[in-house]
């Protein structure tokens, strides 16, 4: 079963907008990753969270982590034609041994 | 660094055969573990590997089976293959056994039974 749900399911906008993925899970974590994965393709890690962080940036990237919600969002700025993938966040939770439950994906699609 | 192989990429089989897909993890990862992605179903875990030893198991039939050997390549098998197999077999691989870090995964093998 999937632990995280993702919001919006597709998304589409113009280069140079600003992308925001949102991502809800069930149970504790030891931390939120975020993937993406171009047609495909095998998935890239982007950034990881920790659940006792609340923000991360890299790059043109930014995560913030709400534990008392269960919810994570990934923003992408001044988005690229590139940028355009599937992103996943996925979830390390405290009792699932070594395994991460991955969301249902976001497909991004930004248009030059 | 080489980055996670597997082989093949792309496979056809018919309802009833079996099927094993190979994983070579990145040099010095010890931990392997397999997901199975479908449109339906999405990305869902399999099993983990670490030290020869599963040391995690997904909701999948024991249709489903793995291994993983000394040099910590992996293989999993799946037998009496049905249509709803059709998927993406990814390996991912990680340096150790702890439930932190990312995972590095491979291009994956697409699977199509007819």
């Amino acid at each position: 079963s999937q632990q995280g749900e993702e919001d919006p399911q597709a998304l589409s906008i113009q280069e140079g907008e600003n992308a925001t993925m949102n991502c809800s899970y069930k149970t504790s974590i030891n931390n939120l990753q975020w993937y993406r994965q171009n047609s495909g393709r095998g998935l890239v890690h982007l950034i990881l969270i920790r659940s006792n962080e609340r923000e991360k940036h890299s790059g043109r990237l930014r995560v913030t982590l709400d534990t008392s919600k269960k919810s994570s969002s990934l923003l992408i700025t001044a988005s690229r034609a590139a940028d355009t993938a599937s992103y996943f966040c996925a979830t390390d939770n405290n009792n699932a041994g070594n395994m991460l439950t991955f969301g249902g994906g976001t497909r991004l699609m930004v248009k030059p | 660094k080489a980055g996670v192989t597997q082989t093949p990429r792309y496979l056809i089989k018919t309802r009833g055969q079996q099927v094993t897909l190979s994983c070579s993890p990145i040099s010095g990862h010890r931990s392997v573990s397999w997901y199975q992605q479908t449109p339906g179903q999405g990305l869902q875990f399999l099993f983990e590997y670490f030290s020869e030893t599963q040391r995690n198991k997904g909701n999948f039939p024991g249709r489903f089976s793995g291994r993983q050997f000394s040099n910590s390549r992996s293989e999993m098998n799946v037998s009496t293959l049905e249509l709803g197999d059709s998927a993406l077999y990814l390996c991912a691989s990680r340096q150790q056994g702890g439930n932190t870090g990312e995972l590095f995964f491979g291009e994956g093998s697409r699977l199509t039974v007819l």
